[in-house]
């Protein structure tokens, strides 16, 4: 079964502070991978998309890795402002079925 | 260039009643996906479309349905309401089909209420 599962499920740190949060995925045939920040009662924003043969993508303070041999992906935040505060979603694409799979996403919460 | 609109961004209903939903793409995108989000279940796949056809939907009740147009606008209705159908409704766009390796642009979403 198409899975894909996010740790930790939430998560507080103090501003200015590293984190990474984390996606697997069961997904197969894989297409591609993102990552989205949702601010609350607003729609997911595009912060990386990623395909098999890239290992790494950074958008500013955000870097994703992805390991498609171990179906890993990870979202490195440095230096977090308290804008970061949101959901970080993860979703994989996969071939098969043309559908997109979208884990439960991680609650971040950067305090000051 | 503008983004994904939709409207209306907030409605309430009761129960029994039928709601219709709109979302207009970004300029030259022809695939629209709609998506239900709820606290417990997270982002949750309705349907996609592409080129006024529907490509693919996901597990929701025949009470669900949408179509597109031609100029890509696409509109969702929900028939006989459940209150287990509140939720934030969410459109996104993207140049082809949603699944590939384009950028998805999302709206900022309906918020429908039923009571």
């Amino acid at each position: 079964k198409n899975q894909v599962e996010q740790s930790p499920q939430s998560l507080i740190i103090l501003e200015g502070k590293n984190c990474t949060l984390q996606c697997n995925y069961t997904v197969s045939p894989f297409s591609n991978l993102r990552w989205y920040k949702q601010d609350t009662g607003r729609g997911p924003v595009s912060l990386t998309i990623m395909t098999f043969s890239e290992n790494t993508k950074s958008n500013g303070r955000y870097t994703a890795t992805l390991d498609a041999d171990t179906k890993q992906s990870s979202l490195h935040i440095t230096a977090s402002q308290l804008s970061d505060s949101a959901s970080y979603i993860c979703v994989v694409s996969s071939i098969e079925g043309n559908k997109l799979v979208f884990g439960a996403g991680t609650i971040l919460r950067v305090k000051s | 260039k503008a983004g994904v609109t939709q409207t209306p961004r907030y409605l309430i209903k009761t129960r029994g009643q039928q709601v219709t939903l709109s979302c207009s793409p970004i300029s030259g995108h022809r695939s629209v996906s709609w998506y239900q989000q709820t606290p417990g279940q997270g982002l949750q796949f309705l349907f996609e479309y592409f080129s006024e056809t529907q490509r693919n939907k996901g597990n929701f009740p025949g009470r669900f349905s949408g179509r597109q147009f031609s100029n890509s606008r696409s509109e969702m209705n929900v028939s006989t309401l459940e209150l287990g159908d509140s939720a934030l409704y969410l459109c996104a766009s993207s140049l082809v089909t949603s699944h590939s390796y384009n950028e998805q642009f999302f709206g900022p979403g309906t918020r429908l209420t039923v009571l």
